[in-house]
């Protein structure tokens, strides 16, 4: 079956700019989270839904930072005035229930210039 | 929070040899430990994963020990193949509460390259 999709696959915002990143996550997944993948790093969290239930936004690293789902399936992150630090790929995971695997999607590499 | 450090960050080995890549973690409430293997340009996908209330677990060629005393536990691949090399990353879970969602800490990765 389909796996987690992730759009766009590559992104490039010049400083300042809002960006939307998108993810369809397995169909039936009650879970979702976000992560972000610096180079040359491990993923760290970001923020977990269940459902359209936000329970976890604790690794958000800033109020730029929002996510959202509202119809507790498809997500968007989205940054508002990116930073150079910004860049990285961000990748989208989903479960069936918390407790279950988390499959991976592709990712969104994030380049600001 | 959870800490998890991953040795080492590059290995080289011959087509066949096995090859190992241990982690450490520092919350002794850690109870699920994954580990992804990631190729240029993909996601992380799972490989194999073991729970805290078993020592070892196999699947094929790969291997996951634990040992919850020292909070260390270790991938181990045998008859390793070209295809097998990509970046392996280590993770720890807690889970706070039944039913709650498992956030994964990562290391940092190991770069495994098979040289034929």
């Amino acid at each position: 079956g389909a796996g987690v999709s992730q759009s766009p696959r590559y992104k490039v915002a010049k400083r300042g700019q809002d960006v939307a990143l998108r993810c369809d996550p397995i169909s039936g997944h009650v879970s979702l989270f976000w992560y972000q993948q610096a180079l040359g790093q491990g993923p760290e969290f970001l923020t977990y839904f269940q459902n359209e239930a936000q329970l976890d936004k604790s690794g958000l690293p800033s109020d730029r930072f929002f996510a959202e789902r509202p119809e507790g399936s498809v997500s968007t992150l989205k940054i508002q005035r990116t930073q150079q630090e910004d860049s990285a790929v961000y990748l989208c995971a989903s479960s069936r229930t918390g407790t279950d695997t988390q499959y991976f999607g592709p990712g969104t590499r994030l380049t600001v210039l | 929070g959870e800490n998890v450090e991953q040795h080492p960050s590059t290995l080289s080995v011959q087509e066949g040899d096995s090859a190992v890549i241990k982690c450490t973690y520092s919350d002794s409430a850690s109870n699920y430990f994954p580990w992804y293997k990631q190729e240029l340009g993909k996601g992380p996908q799972l490989i194999i994963d073991i729970r805290s209330n078993v020592g070892e677990k196999k699947d094929q060629r790969i291997a996951v020990t634990l040992n919850k005393t020292a909070k260390h536990f270790s991938l181990h691949i045998t008859e390793t193949q070209p295809e097998d090399s990509a970046v392996y990353f280590c993770a720890a879970s807690i889970r706070i509460r039944q039913g709650s969602a498992r956030q994964l800490t990562f290391g940092s990765g190991t770069q495994l390259t098979v040289l034929p």
